[in-house]
């Protein structure tokens, strides 16, 4: 079965751009989680959907937004984006909502603000 | 923020030794997981244990969970420097969120050979 994978791997971006970043879960999973990675901050949970609906948000500005669709495929979107928000984008995805089930990771996107 | 704190912040060791790597939480868990990180690259799930769970063992991987202490530990015997990654652990944000997680600040671990 094929893991979580996300395009692109890596993108270079200058100040005030806006960038998509999109992740494909394991097949037959519904949850799909995004989590920001920087060394000052660690990795912070963004925010995840199930069955096409963000569930929930963690502490992000509106500048970061996200969608999921019909196969489970998941994007996520950063808009006037700032010399912080370079950072490892990390998706994951899971079987079910509930329940204490594991997540899987995929390999990530590396972010980076010019 | 992390909510998460785990220690050693780096741990360095020898081939074939064993590596202990802690967690400790605040607040109310129904489940704690164990994840790796090897350089820059995405997390691996490592183990799941639940809070009715003491101890669970994968390879030679060994989790323990004090639910009273509200900490967790991580032990990797006879080390090899494949094991050379960072290590986190992750519970969720809340009880019922468990798809949110809240992930420790990370135990760097450098396997010599």
């Amino acid at each position: 079965k094929a893991g979580v994978t996300q395009t692109p791997r890596y993108l270079i971006k200058t100040r005030g751009q806006q960038v998509t970043l999109s992740c494909s879960p394991i097949s037959g999973h519904r949850s799909v989680s995004w989590y920001q990675q920087t060394p000052g901050q660690g990795l912070q949970f963004l925010f995840e959907y199930f069955s096409e609906t963000q569930r929930n948000k963690g502490n992000f500005p509106g500048r970061f937004s996200g969608r999921q669709f019909s196969n489970s495929r998941s994007e996520m979107n950063v808009s006037t984006l700032e010399l912080g928000d370079s950072a490892l984008y990390l998706c994951a995805s899971s079987l079910e909502l509930v329940g204490g089930n594991e997540q899987f990771f995929g390999p990530g996107t590396r972010l980076t603000v010019l | 923020s992390q909510q998460g704190e785990e220690d050693p912040q780096a741990l360095s060791i020898q081939e074939g030794e064993n590596a202990t790597m802690n967690c400790s939480y605040k607040t109310s868990i129904n489940n704690l997981q164990w994840y790796r990180q090897n350089s820059g690259r995405g997390l691996v799930h490592l183990i799941l244990i639940r809070s009715n769970e003491r101890e669970k063992h994968s390879g030679r991987l060994r989790v323990t969970l004090d639910t009273s202490k509200k900490s967790s530990s991580l032990l990797i015997t006879a080390s090899r420097a494949a094991d050379t990654a960072s290590y986190f652990c992750a519970r969720p944000r809340t009880p019922g969120s468990a798809r949110q997680l809240t992930f420790g600040s990370g135990t760097q671990l450098t396997v010599l050979p």
